[in-house]
């Protein structure tokens, strides 16, 4: 089993261009996470998906911010345009669960952005 | 904030001697997680303790839970320079599981 893939690992950008990280999780989970983690905040939940569907993205910062599921096997985040303040590390995660309660988590390796 | 907490923040142990951390929740639980994270990876799920349990063991690990009090703790024993990393604890009652801040291990050879 390959575990959750994240791409890229790392990614340097300049303020002000669009960053895509990109996420496969583990075949035959159901539930798909995307979390920033930073020094100061601590690792943050942005947005999760069900079945595909976004369930609650409560977390995403603000509009410059999006994430999409076109299918159980890919998940995207883009941020648009970047910001010095996004730089953090960004993770995927996915479990699989019935009903409403969620159980392990598995994540993925992280992309470590940094935006100057 | 919904995010529970972990105690101490940070924590230094000579090789073989016992490291406990401690978490306090905030929200009726299912259940309540802890990973480990090395330094510059992905969380890793240690194990896994239900509401309705008060203690379980994996290994070298060993966790409790005391509901009344929305508190777990994790005890490594006979640590080694390897365990040296990040740990966290997060509530599972929902959908979605909520880490608290982590605490750092670090354990000296």
């Amino acid at each position: 089993d390959a575990g959750v893939i994240q791409s890229p690992r790392h990614e340097v950008t300049e303020m002000g261009q669009e960053v895509t990280l990109r996420c496969k999780p583990i075949s035959g989970h159901n539930s798909l996470f995307w979390y920033r983690q930073t020094m100061m905040r601590g690792l943050e939940l942005l947005i999760y998906f069900n079945n595909n569907v976004p369930i609650d993205d409560s977390g995403m910062p603000e509009d410059r911010f999006s994430a999409k599921m076109p299918n159980a096997s890919f998940s995207t985040l883009k941020i648009q345009p970047s910001e010095p303040r996004d730089s953090a590390v960004y993770f995927c995660a996915s479990s699989f669960g019935e009903g409403l309660i969620r159980e392990t988590q598995y994540f993925g390796p992280g992309t470590r952005l940094l935006v100057l | 904030s919904q995010q529970g907490e972990e105690d101490p923040q940070a924590l230094s142990i000579q090789e073989g001697e016992n490291a406990t951390m401690n978490c306090s929740y905030k929200t009726s639980i299912n259940n309540l997680q802890w990973y480990r994270q090395n330094s510059g990876r992905g969380l890793v799920h240690l194990i896994l303790i239900r509401s309705n349990e008060r203690e379980k063991h994996s290994g070298r690990l060993r966790v409790t839970l005391d509901t009344s009090k929305k508190s777990s703790s994790l005890l490594i024993t006979a640590s080694r320079a390897a365990d040296t990393a990040s740990y966290f604890c997060a509530e599972g009652g929902s959908e979605k599981l909520v880490f608290g801040k982590g605490t750092k291990l670090t354990v000296n050879p």
